[in-house]
Order: structure tokens, then C-alpha cells, then sequence
């Protein structure tokens, strides 16, 4: 099994749905993140977490919240998807060295 | 955090060295430097990182410059696996922020 598993890996919302992005990881380590990538870019920051009881916001947060179920647990929602949050979204974690980031294989969002 | 540069692409013959450089000139001395690579549209890969030192794993090199202004990554052996887009970071170790910022990186080709 991958040490980070997102899903769903594809799916296509319509405009104004909500829609729930998950991730889960085996890693064992505290900090997880949300990164957001447009074609031909590099990734933004959603949101981040450091624990399970600390959220805090990334670069690009406006329009997304977070749920830290469990330490192991990291979910991302749109709570009204619009077509240019159209992107492919990649869940990490790390430990608190912060020594490399262990992502997901991503999940390919499309608003219809 | 200090801010990088690194060349938007570059091309490499397969079974040579692809060497990628990366300017950090306003790096701070508590900074590390970090490189990730992503393959396709697949979650980035951490490959290596350093401080001062140069450092070599099982994927590549980093040779940091005396002045710590510039690094260059060396794959010794580049594949047609190898074609990705890499990103250089630099952040401090044991960050209470979240500063792994991916920009848009140097996108390598390696051809046969």
C-alpha cells in the first residue's frame, strides 16, 4: 500500500456541488498538507496541518476548508466547486524535521 | 524565506550527467537546501538535501558552493526515467511555518 493514498485519483463535479477530497497516510507523522497545481505550474499551498488541533491556511485557502479526523486522516472540501478550482490536487505529510515530504499520487478535480 | 532560480528547462543525452543548477543567493545560514522532482503529473519525490556540505544518495548529488549562494544537482547517470521537472527549496529545518514552496522548477528532458 502507498504511504499516502488520496481519493478519489479522478473526478468531474458540477458547478456549485460540494465535493470532499481524502487522504490518508501510513507515515506515522503529524504534519499533513493540501497543495493545488494549474497546468504548467508549481504547487500552492491550501491548507496545512501540524497536528491533529492545528489548521492553519496556506497561500490559497479562500474557498476550501479541512477536517483533521485522525492523525492519520487529512480531508479537503469544496463546499462550492467552480470551474477554476479545475486542478490536480495532491495531498503530503512530513515529520516535524521537516526532512522530505511524502505526497500522494494526486487527484485530478474537474468543474463542470 | 530565500528565494530560488533555476533555469525553466534543460535537455540531457541519456547515460550522461545532467547537472541542474539553482541560485539561492540570499539564502540564510540557518536554511537548508531541497531537492524534489515530479514525474509526469505524479506526486513530487524529495531526492536530496543539504546544508553546507555536498551530499550524495542512491538517486543524486548536491554540491553546494562555499558561499552557499548556488547548488547544482547531479543525476550521474541520467535515464529517460529521469524526464521530470525538479524543484529546488530552500527552507530552515524544523520550520514552524509551512515554507516547502514548489515554483515552477527546470523542467528536464532526457533524450535518447
Amino acid at each position: 500500500d502507498a504511504d499516502v493514498t488520496q481519493t478519489p485519483r479522478n473526478r468531474i463535479t458540477k458547478t456549485g456541488k460540494r465535493i470532499m477530497l481524502e487522504c490518508s497516510q501510513t507515515k506515522g507523522h503529524d504534519r499533513m498538507y493540501w497543495y493545488r497545481q494549474d497546468p504548467g505550474l508549481g504547487l500552492r499551498l491550501i491548507y496545512y496541518s501540524f497536528d491533529v488541533k492545528d489548521i492553519n491556511k496556506g497561500e490559497i485557502s479562500d474557498g476550501y476548508s479541512v477536517s483533521r479526523q485522525a492523525q492519520a486522516k487529512f480531508s479537503l472540501s469544496l463546499e462550492s466547486a467552480i470551474p477554476n478550482q479545475t486542478a490536480l490536487y495532491f495531498c503530503a505529510t512530513s515529520d516535524d524535521r521537516g526532512y522530505g515530504y511524502t505526497f500522494g499520487s494526486g487527484t485530478r478535480l474537474t468543474v463542470v | 524565506d530565500a528565494k530560488t532560480t533555476q533555469p525553466t528547462s534543460m535537455d540531457c543525452a541519456e547515460g550522461r550527467a545532467a547537472n541542474l543548477p539553482c541560485n539561492h543567493s540570499t539564502i540564510s545560514g540557518n536554511e537548508y537546501v531541497y531537492w524534489y522532482r515530479q514525474i509526469h503529473s505524479q506526486g513530487p519525490q524529495y531526492i536530496i538535501h543539504g546544508l553546507k556540505n555536498n551530499e550524495t544518495n542512491e538517486m543524486a548529488s548536491l554540491i553546494i558552493t562555499e558561499d552557499r549562494k548556488s547548488s547544482t544537482l547531479i543525476l550521474p547517470h541520467a535515464t529517460l526515467r529521469d524526464t521530470a521537472v525538479y524543484y529546488c527549496i530552500v527552507r530552515v529545518q524544523f520550520s514552524t511555518n509551512n515554507d516547502m514552496r514548489f515554483g515552477a522548477g527546470t523542467r528536464l528532458t532526457v533524450k535518447p
